[in-house]
């Protein structure tokens, strides 16, 4: 009954070879988000959806781009990899209701830059 | 000064310990307080969620929170192997339309059989 779901859990690209990484919830939540994390670090926010209105960090480098086709779908898009883009990527999904709100995490996607 | 200030440990602890897990924050508007699990090489998983002052309680878990002191705290009672992870607080904003997460660290916890 997995609720958020990332895919692939694990990825490897090259430098500069642009790599998509996706995401599916089943919860028909409003609000999905992407977040980097990095070995021993707080995850970061990149950007995030309410909806189709598209929510970008001011600090998320142009580099990373983010597509959600429909409700249940989330795509990251990095265009050209750097070696210090290699990290865990979650994705979170929550349903915009501020008081019951919490945000639920998929399993994250680990990318490795060679 | 960082939002969201948490001890990185490594706390290692007893079978059977109490263990003690805190965050403080800085920024008055944090209204909801969140205390996520996570394994290694996994997503953060929802352990505990609270949005008043005072303690919520399920099963080996406390969560307290204190608005006036701008503290918070996770209780792991009888603390298990399985509960060697590490254990990030996180905070929303009250705000209409704030729904982003403000993370602490992390703090990595070991439960030595």
């Amino acid at each position: 009954d997995a609720m958020v779901i990332q895919n692939p859990r694990y990825q490897v690209t090259q430098f500069g070879k642009p790599v998509t990484l996706s995401c599916s919830q089943t919860l028909n939540h409003n609000v999905m988000y992407w977040y980097q994390q990095k070995s021993s670090q707080a995850p970061k926010l990149l950007f995030h959806y309410y909806d189709k209105d598209f929510n970008n960090e001011a600090d998320t480098p142009d580099n990373f781009q983010s597509r959600r086709p429909n409700t249940s779908f989330c795509f990251l898009d990095i265009r050209s990899p750097g070696l210090g883009d290699a990290a865990m990527y979650l994705c979170a999904t929550s349903s915009g209701q501020i008081r019951t709100d919490t945000q639920y995490f998929g399993p994250g996607t680990r990318l490795t830059v060679l | 000064q960082k939002e969201v200030e948490q001890d990185p440990g490594p706390l290692s602890v007893p079978e059977g310990a109490i263990v003690s897990l805190n965050c403080t924050y800085s920024n008055s508007a944090f209204q909801y307080f969140m205390w996520y699990r996570q394994y290694s090489r996994k997503g953060p998983e929802l352990l505990m969620y609270t949005y008043s002052s005072g303690n919520k309680e399920d099963g080996r878990f406390t969560a307290q929170v204190d608005k006036s002191s701008k503290y918070i705290s996770l209780f792991i009672r009888d603390s298990q192997p399985s509960d060697s992870a590490t254990y990030l607080c996180a905070m929303i904003t009250a705000g209409a339309g704030s729904y982003q997460l403000t993370f602490g660290k992390g703090t990595k916890l070991s439960v030595i059989p």
